[in-house]
């Protein structure tokens, strides 16, 4: 059974923080991470797809990382905003013809 | 484009009636997913099409759980007979091209769906 692991569950941080969640995803037959941004009452937003080891994405103030060989995604946020309030979804694809496993998302609260 | 087009936003139901919910992929997207999403178990990829075709049902959970794809531009997933512990929101998605999980993912707003 593939398991995609997130941490931390919540996150509570002050305006102007910066702040970073981590996905761990199975390093074997890697073929792609997605990361998506779901505010409340809205649907899930794509942030990124990364597909090499090594990759390093960028959207504004939100990056993120990926090791594929130790099977782990970093998703950084810098200068936090009350609007960054949401839960940050990771996916791990095994195979073109596969599925997209979800990780349970990181619940992240900036209070003004 | 208006995005991936689901309805209803809200179904409520009771136990043993057929429900199906519909699904229009934005235009030119080559893949559909079915996902659901609930509490206990998170989202969960239900099953996906390429080109109008099934390529992997293998996360419907059960024969009541069936889905179609007539054109390019209609899905629907009926429940049949629907029970409580189908109530969860139910979103769409599609993407372009990538092999189906390649590329990003446009989420439908959902459905909400109660059975009593």
């Amino acid at each position: 059974i593939l398991n995609v692991e997130q941490s931390p569950q919540s996150l509570h941080v002050q305006e102007g923080d910066s702040t970073n969640f981590t996905c761990s995803f199975p390093s074997s037959n890697f073929y792609a991470l997605h990361w998506y941004r779901w505010e409340t009452a809205k649907s899930p937003e794509a942030l990124f797809v990364m597909t090499l080891n090594g990759d390093e994405k960028k959207k504004g103030r939100i990056s993120a990382t990926l090791n594929t060989k130790e099977g782990y995604s970093y998703l950084y946020i810098k200068g936090s905003q009350p609007e960054d309030s949401a839960t940050y979804l990771c996916a791990f694809s095994g195979g073109s013809q596969g599925n997209l496993i979800f990780g349970k998302g990181t619940k992240l609260s900036v209070k003004p | 484009d208006a995005g991936v087009i689901q309805s209803p936003r809200h179904e409520v139901t009771e136990m043993g009636q057929e429900v199906t919910l519909r699904c229009k992929p934005i235009s030119g997207h080559d893949y559909l997913f079915w996902y659901r999403q609930t509490m206990m178990r998170g989202l969960e990829l239900l099953i996906y099409f390429n080109n109008n075709v099934p390529i992997d049902d293998s996360g419907m959970p059960e024969d009541r759980f069936s889905a179609k794809m007539p054109n390019a531009s209609f899905s629907t997933l009926k429940i049949q007979p629907s029970e409580p512990r189908d109530s969860a929101v139910y979103f769409c998605a599609s993407s372009f091209g990538g092999g189906g999980f390649y590329n990003e993912q446009f989420f439908g707003p959902g459905t909400r769906l109660t059975v009593l």
